[in-house]
């Protein structure tokens, strides 16, 4: 199995609501990750999680908050996001090794939608 | 820090034609890795052909293969006997060897790719 798989596909949410976007996989990967890509640009990397400990907080609004609750599962917590916090959220996998032959796997992202 | 290079923002192929994608990127490092990825309209990203910095010889995955210029610092794409699936946004992609227990990518600005029937 070398899926990555996230729900939901598509969110729409009010400024002052809670959300939370969810990502799994079960390729035994100690690592994940979250990116933010907008429309027509590359993946912006948002969090590292390595074996369940976060690694890497690319000086990400509060407003954003992750969690890592098993080796397999990935949470993005949404609250009180801006209209500009619209885009498709990817989530990503990959071996703790970074050797050649270690490459992330993608899941096919939450699009959300800030009202 | 590395940074990725793609100056090509949009690209058209003819079905059955060959096509290049330009990747530059800028490294102190002398061990790495570099990727093309793919992600069609709508669809997850996946990974089209690797190559190791230490390797002289091109990579190659079917219809794919790279020009890799370690000494220009450069990493060019060429699709051969292009499809209507080939059609899609392309990332060039940097990384480092080791990141002490995950990997750290740097990504290009990407390149639109139009197939036309």
């Amino acid at each position: 199995d070398t899926e990555v798989t996230q729900t939901p596909k598509h969110l729409v949410m009010g400024m002052t609501n809670k959300k939370s976007l969810k990502c799994e996989q079960h390729m035994g990967h100690r690592a994940m990750y979250w990116y933010k890509q907008k429309a027509k640009k590359p993946p912006e990397l948002m969090f590292v999680y390595s074996y369940e400990k976060l690694s890497i907080n690319e000086s990400v609004p509060s407003r954003f908050s992750p969690e890592c609750p098993n080796s397999s599962l990935l949470n993005l917590h949404l609250h009180a996001l801006q209209p500009e916090d619209s885009a498709l959220y990817l989530c990503a996998s990959s071996q703790e090794k970074a050797s050649s032959y270690n490459e992330q796997f993608f899941g096919p992202g939450t699009r959300l939608t800030v009202l | 820090a590395q940074t990725v290079t793609q100056s090509q923002p949009e690209m058209s192929v003819q079905e059955a034609e060959t096509v290049t994608l330009s990747c530059t990127y800028d490294t102190s490092e002398s061990d790495y890795y570099l990727f093309w990825y793919k992600q069609p309209p709508s669809r997850q990203m996946i990974l089209v052909i690797r190559q190791e910095a230490y390797k002289q010889q091109n990579a190659t995955e079917n219809r794919f293969s790279v020009n890799f210029q370690k000494a220009a610092k450069s990493f060019s794409l060429k699709i051969s006997d292009s499809q209507l699936g080939d059609a899609a946004m392309y990332f060039c992609a940097y990384r480092t060897p080791d990141s002490g227990g995950y990997q750290k990518v740097t990504f290009g600005t990407g390149t639109k790719l139009q197939v036309i029937p």
